[in-house]
């Protein structure tokens, strides 16, 4: 059972736009939500994160966003970059228990 | 810091044998994870230790798969016999402390069993 869940596999966005990449999630005892991004190849690295008591973090070009009543989450990335196609996890943790989602492939297009 | 490093990098084996995946977290983390990624189902975390100690192997599929931490600077996650399903990329990952948020990846083990 997914209880964190990203319905888009794969996104493309031109180099200079904002790329929204979306986590639904269903579990609303969560701590703590966070972004990993992963290049073919490597480990996931983390990327930025967002504590259940707060709607908005951000850091530079990256912003994440936390809709609690909807259990839903995003990141936002302006502007895109090339450098920035990679997979995109989004996680959450209650206590010591961490979930992942199956992840969404971004390109961004030069 | 070298990071984690897991070795080995990839492997290929065939159905029925005995596979060991083995990592070395950053020295003074505190936490080790094991994580199992597929098309299907994303990162699945298998077993997690804290101060070496088992906490957490819910995530493991079966007993065919077991893991062990005999110190702070290797673990081991062993699949015997291993099967065709079996095949994914394994990812070790390790934290400071239990609940920190961050966790640094391993480059992975790429396993193919035939």
């Amino acid at each position: 059972d997914q209880q964190v869940k990203q319905n888009s596999p794969s996104l493309s966005v031109q180099e200079g736009r904002i790329s929204i990449l979306n986590c639904d999630y269903t579990n609303s005892m969560f701590d703590y939500f966070l972004w990993y991004k992963k290049y073919p190849a490597e480990g996931p690295t983390f990327l930025i994160s967002i504590s259940s008591i707060k709607d908005k973090n951000e850091d530079g070009r990256f912003t994440v966003f936390l809709n609690k009543s909807a259990k839903h989450l995003s990141l936002h990335i302006v502007p895109s970059q090339p450098g920035d196609s990679a997979v995109y996890f989004c996680a959450a943790n209650t206590g010591n228990q961490f979930y992942f989602g199956t992840g969404t492939s971004l390109t961004v297009i030069p | 810091d070298a990071g984690v490093i897991q070795s080995p990098r990839h492997e290929v084996t065939e159905m029925g044998q005995e596979v060991t995946l083995r990592c070395k977290p950053i020295s003074g983390h505190n936490s080790l994870f094991w994580y199992r990624q597929t098309m299907m189902r994303g990162l699945e975390l298998l077993i997690y230790f804290n101060n070496n100690v088992p906490i957490d192997d819910s995530g493991m599929p079966e007993d065919r798969f077991s893991a062990k931490m005999p110190n702070a600077s290797f673990s081991t996650l062993k699949i015997q016999p291993s099967e065709p399903r079996d095949s994914a990329v394994y990812f070790c990952a390790s934290s400071l402390l239990a609940g920190a948020n961050e966790q640094f990846f391993g480059p992975g083990t790429r396993l193919t069993v035939l």
